[in-house]
């Protein structure tokens, strides 16, 4: 039941913004659009989220396009250490078990070519 | 910058031994979540816990796994009788402090490698 679509892989230039795209067409008002990164099999680490407006912290930016069926994660500067896997996530944040679990797709591969 | 942290790195292990492990969650967290990924396949939600008890399980999550809160600190993952399908990543993460609902960040440990044998 994936709510969400993401490109399998995708390039990047070091030192160029990354543009990750993610569709979630069949998103509830009331559900928030997460981003984790995954380098190699390190443990999943959060990047991002928001629920309409735009955000921005010292990671990146989120992109969330008006009707939300739609969302744009931008790493401003590439570095090779960005190269990771970047899974858009989709969740309530408090449900009928207290705080929602997260329910990872495949994601992007990005890599970061120097 | 507080983190959870989880040991051993690494536990290899005969198929039908049990093994335990463990997970230190960021402090003042009240949630606890175990979730592994298989070598090659997607995260996978296992369980989570508050207020000592069980709040939600997945269908991976049967009567061989078992999870526990033993002091204030640590929280555990056992497996009664390891299979050969259980080798996987294991990750803990956490989230929640008290009264406040914007806190719902999970944050992750950087992860068990059970390998079974």
């Amino acid at each position: 039941d994936a709510k969400t679509t993401q490109p399998p892989s995708m390039d990047c230039a070091e030192g160029r913004a990354a543009n990750l795209p993610c569709n979630h067409s069949t998103i509830s008002g009331n559900e928030y659009v997460y981003w984790y990164r995954q380098i190699h099999s390190q443990g999943p680490q959060y990047i991002i989220h928001g629920l309409k407006n735009n955000e921005t912290n010292e990671m990146a930016s989120l992109i969330i396009t008006e009707d939300r069926k739609s969302s744009t994660l931008i790493l401003p500067h590439a570095t090779l250490r960005d190269t990771a896997v970047y899974y858009c996530i989709v969740r309530v944040r408090w449900g009928d078990f207290g705080n929602e679990k997260l329910t990872f797709g495949t994601g992007t591969r990005l890599t970061i070519i120097p | 910058e507080p983190e959870v942290t989880q040991t051993p790195s690494h536990q290899v292990t005969q198929m039908g031994q049990e093994v335990i492990l463990r997970c230190v969650p960021i402090s003042n967290h009240l949630y606890f979540y175990w979730y592994r990924q298989i070598l090659g396949q997607k995260v996978e939600f296992l369980v989570s816990f508050y207020n000592n008890e069980i709040s939600e399980k997945s269908e991976i999550f049967d009567d061989q796994f078992s999870v526990e809160r033993p002091d204030g600190s640590n929280f555990t993952l056992k497996i009664r009788s390891t299979k050969l399908e259980d080798s996987a990543m294991y990750f803990c993460a956490s989230n929640g402090l008290a009264g406040r609902i914007d806190t719902d960040t999970q944050y992750f440990g950087p992860g068990t490698r059970l390998t079974v044998l």
